[in-house]
């Protein structure tokens, strides 16, 4: 049974940098076909892609949050780590962590989301 | 990258049927084949109910279909019951370097 389960701060400070870690169980992360991506959705609005890495390390991001994220695994721990610099209010948000093992463009397996708050 | 535009609510009666748009581009809806769809009831995590324009995963009741054509794909709910009360978001591909853009959101009300 595929879980992932994601952890880190409920509350930021404006300007500080978030880290969340998402730990999968369940199956490898070096398993061939793993894509996990990062999803993200502020309270009443959309959902909003963020990130993706894949089995062979390559890495992905969204083109308006490029520069403030950084996507990595550890595959000794079967974890994803995102991290965002220069937190603001308006990146309030649950944030998800979901993955595919099927080498594909879509996301059958999804964490239970976080929560966070950015505010001084 | 825009996001894909839904309609923001659609509402049924019970066991009618019920079809929410999502309306891209050349760039992703209408150019590659790898539009899904998930379902997100309050609080919850997304559900995945539509992979790759047409497929329901294992475990996904049949009353749900995709399709698509042209610019827009489209998910159909038949035989509309109070458990689909839920969000829906259509997702999809995209060849701009964003590699993927949701739509909108649309609310499904069982009346």
């Amino acid at each position: 049974q595929v879980t992932l389960k994601e952890s880190g701060p409920a509350l930021v400070k404006p300007t500080q940098t978030l880290t969340l870690t998402c730990t999968f169980s369940g199956f490898s992360l070096s398993s061939s076909g793993m894509r996990a991506s990062w999803i993200r959705q502020p309270p009443g609005k959309a959902l909003e892609w963020l990130a993706r890495i894949d089995w062979d390390d390559d890495k992905f991001y969204s083109t308006s949050l490029k520069t403030r994220l950084t996507i990595s695994k550890d595959t000794s721990k079967n974890q994803v780590v995102l991290t965002m610099t220069n937190m603001d209010p308006v990146d309030t948000a649950t944030y998800y962590c979901a993955c595919t093992v099927a080498d594909a463009y879509y996301c059958d397996y999804w964490g239970q989301g976080t929560l966070v708050t950015v505010s001084s | 990258q825009s996001a894909l535009t839904q309609p923001a609510s659609v509402s049924g009666s019970p066991g009618q049927s019920i079809t929410i748009s999502c309306t891209g581009t050349s760039s992703d809806v209408g150019g590659y084949d790898y539009v899904s769809w998930y379902q997100q009831h309050p609080g919850k995590a997304p559900k995945l109910m539509i992979f790759e324009v047409t497929n329901r995963p294992s475990g996904v009741s049949n009353r749900f279909s995709g399709s698509k054509s042209g610019n827009t794909a489209s998910l159909t709910i038949s035989g509309l019951q109070a458990e689909d009360e839920a969000d829906y978001y259509c997702n999809s591909y995209t060849s701009s370097s964003t590699l993927y853009v949701f739509g909108t959101g649309t609310k499904v009300t069982v009346l």
